[in-house]
C-alpha cells in the first residue's frame, strides 16, 4: 500500500530563514506530487506540482521553490522566510487526475 | 482563473439532522469533481470522484450529486453525527494538460451532540 510521509510536523522559524520541507512517498512509482498550503482563514491553495523528476510547476508567484530530486521525493525550500509564509503545509501524490492522497502537514509558524 | 466555490462556509447542525451543502464550479471543460473530508488535525480524506453529469456518489450516510451543465455538486449527509464533523473540499479538475485539483475553501460543519 502507498504511504506519504512528510516532516517535520511543526517548525517555527524567525523572518529571514531558510525553509526545507521534506515529502516521500513508499509504494507507487512515477507518482504526480503537490505541495499545498493553507494560510489561516484561507482555503488550500495549490503551490508546485511535479508529474516527474526534475519537472516542477509554479502556481503562485512567491519566495518558495520545489524540487523533485527522486521519483518519490519532493522538497519545498525557501531561501528566506517570510511572515505572509505561516501556514499549514500538505503534500499529496496522485496518479495522472486521479484522486490526491494527502500527507500528515506541516504547520509552519514564521515569527 | 477557476474559481471554485462552496456554500456555506460554515454550518452548525445538531446530532440527527440531516444537511447538505453546495460547490459550485465551471461548467465548461469539465474533466472531474473531487470531495474531500478535512477532521482537524488529520490530512484531507478522499471521499468521492465524480465524472459524469448525473452522477450520484454514496459512502454510508453520505452521498453526493453532480450537475455538469449547470456547474455544481450537492453532499449530503443524512442524520450527521458528531464525528461527521469535519471541514468539507470540494475540487474541480478541468480537461486540459494541466494534473492539478483547483480546491474550494470548503464548508465546514459542526454537529452538536
Amino acid at each position: 500500500s502507498q504511504t506519504i510521509h512528510q516532516w517535520p510536523a511543526t517548525l517555527v522559524q524567525p523572518v529571514g530563514s531558510p525553509l526545507s520541507l521534506e515529502c516521500t512517498v513508499e509504494g507507487t512509482s512515477n507518482p504526480n506530487l503537490y505541495w499545498y498550503r493553507q494560510a489561516a482563514g484561507r482555503g488550500l491553495q495549490l503551490l508546485f506540482y511535479s508529474v516527474g523528476i526534475g519537472q516542477i510547476s509554479s502556481e503562485v508567484p512567491q519566495n518558495l521553490s520545489a524540487s523533485r530530486p527522486q521519483d518519490r521525493q519532493f522538497i519545498l525550500s525557501s531561501k528566506k522566510l517570510l511572515l505572509s509564509d505561516s501556514g499549514f503545509y500538505l503534500c499529496a501524490w496522485g496518479l495522472l487526475a486521479d484522486t490526491q492522497y494527502f500527507g500528515p502537514g506541516t504547520r509552519l509558524t514564521v515569527l | 482563473i477557476l474559481n471554485v466555490e462552496q456554500s456555506p462556509q460554515s454550518l452548525h447542525v445538531q446530532e440527527g439532522d440531516s444537511t447538505n451543502f453546495t460547490c459550485s464550479f465551471p461548467s465548461s471543460n469539465f474533466y472531474a469533481l473531487h470531495w474531500y473530508r478535512w477532521e482537524t488535525a488529520k490530512s484531507p480524506e478522499a471521499l468521492f470522484v465524480m465524472t459524469l453529469n448525473g452522477d450520484e456518489k454514496k459512502k454510508g450516510r453520505i452521498s453526493a450529486t453532480l450537475n455538469t451543465k449547470e456547474g455544481y455538486s450537492y453532499l449530503y449527509i443524512k442524520g450527521s453525527q458528531p464525528e461527521d464533523s469535519a471541514t468539507y473540499l470540494c475540487a474541480f479538475k478541468g480537461v486540459g494538460g494541466s494534473e492539478k485539483l483547483v480546491f474550494g475553501k470548503g464548508t465546514k460543519l459542526t454537529v452538536n451532540p
